[in-house]
C-alpha cells in the first residue's frame, strides 16, 4: 500500500515549456486534489475532483488544466509554464468528500520555470 | 483572504518540554480541523483532528483543543523529540464545502538540544 504516489519529484522547464504531473492513489478514495506550496508558504488548491469524472476549481486554477483519470488517477497539467508556476506540488486524497474525511498527502513535486 | 492562520512563524523549544502550536481561524462556519507536519522536502503528514462537536481530542503525546468563542485552535505536543522537529500547520474544511482545506502559513518547530 503506496498511499499517495507522484511524478515526476523534479522538474526543470523553460517558460512555455508544457507538462503534466501525474498523481495515483491506493486507496480507494473518492476524491483527490492538487495543491501548491511557494515558501513560506501554507497550501493552496488548484483543482479538486470529489469523484471520478467530476472536477472543479479551488482557489488558484488559472494556468493549470486537471484530468481524473479514473478513480485512482488525477493528472495536473501546466500548458504554457510561467515562472510563477514555479512552485511545489501537492496531490492529495480523501476517502468521501462530503464526510470532510481526512486527505493524504503524496511526497510532491518541486518544479522550477526559467 | 486566508480564514486560517497562526501567531509565530516560528517557535523554539527544548527537548523534553512541552510544546505548544497556535492557531487561529475566521470561519465560524469551520466544523472540521486538522493539525499536519511537513518535515522538510515531504509532504504534510496527518498528525490530528477535530470536529467543531468536540473541544478536546488527544493523540500519543499529541492533544488539540478547539475553543470556538474565540476560534483558537492548538496542539499541545508533550515532551517534545528531536523527531518532532518540522513545519506545523493548522488546516480547516468549511461543513464539507467544496473547495478542499484551507491551511495557515504554519509554524516551524524548532528543538533546542
Amino acid at each position: 500500500n503506496a498511499g499517495v504516489t507522484q511524478t515526476p519529484k523534479f522538474q526543470v522547464l523553460k517558460t512555455g515549456q508544457s507538462m503534466t504531473l501525474q498523481c495515483a492513489q491506493d486507496m480507494n478514495h473518492n476524491s483527490m486534489y492538487w495543491y501548491r506550496q511557494d515558501p513560506g508558504m501554507g497550501l493552496r488548491l488548484i483543482y479538486y475532483s470529489a469523484s471520478e469524472g467530476t472536477t472543479d476549481k479551488g482557489e488558484v486554477p488559472n494556468g493549470y488544466n486537471v484530468s481524473r483519470l479514473n478513480k485512482r488517477e488525477f493528472s495536473l497539467r501546466l500548458e504554457s509554464a510561467a515562472p510563477s508556476q514555479t512552485s511545489v506540488y501537492f496531490c492529495a486524497s480523501s476517502g468521501t468528500f462530503f464526510d470532510t474525511d481526512t486527505q493524504y498527502f503524496g511526497p510532491g513535486t518541486r518544479l522550477t520555470v526559467l | 483572504g486566508e480564514s486560517v492562520g497562526l501567531h509565530l512563524p516560528t517557535l523554539s523549544v527544548q527537548e523534553g518540554d512541552n510544546s505548544i502550536i497556535n492557531c487561529a481561524y475566521s470561519n465560524s462556519a469551520s466544523d472540521y480541523f486538522i493539525w499536519y507536519k511537513q518535515e522538510s522536502g515531504k509532504g504534510p503528514q496527518f498528525i490530528i483532528d477535530i470536529r467543531s462537536n468536540m473541544d478536546k481530542r488527544q493523540g500519543q503525546r499529541v492533544t488539540v483543543l478547539l475553543n470556538k468563542t474565540v476560534k483558537h485552535l492548538s496542539l499541545q505536543i508533550a515532551a517534545t523529540q528531536p523527531g518532532d522537529s518540522a513545519v506545523y500547520f493548522c488546516a480547516e474544511n468549511i461543513g464539507g464545502g467544496a473547495d478542499g482545506l484551507t491551511f495557515g502559513k504554519g509554524t516551524h518547530l524548532i528543538i533546542q538540544p
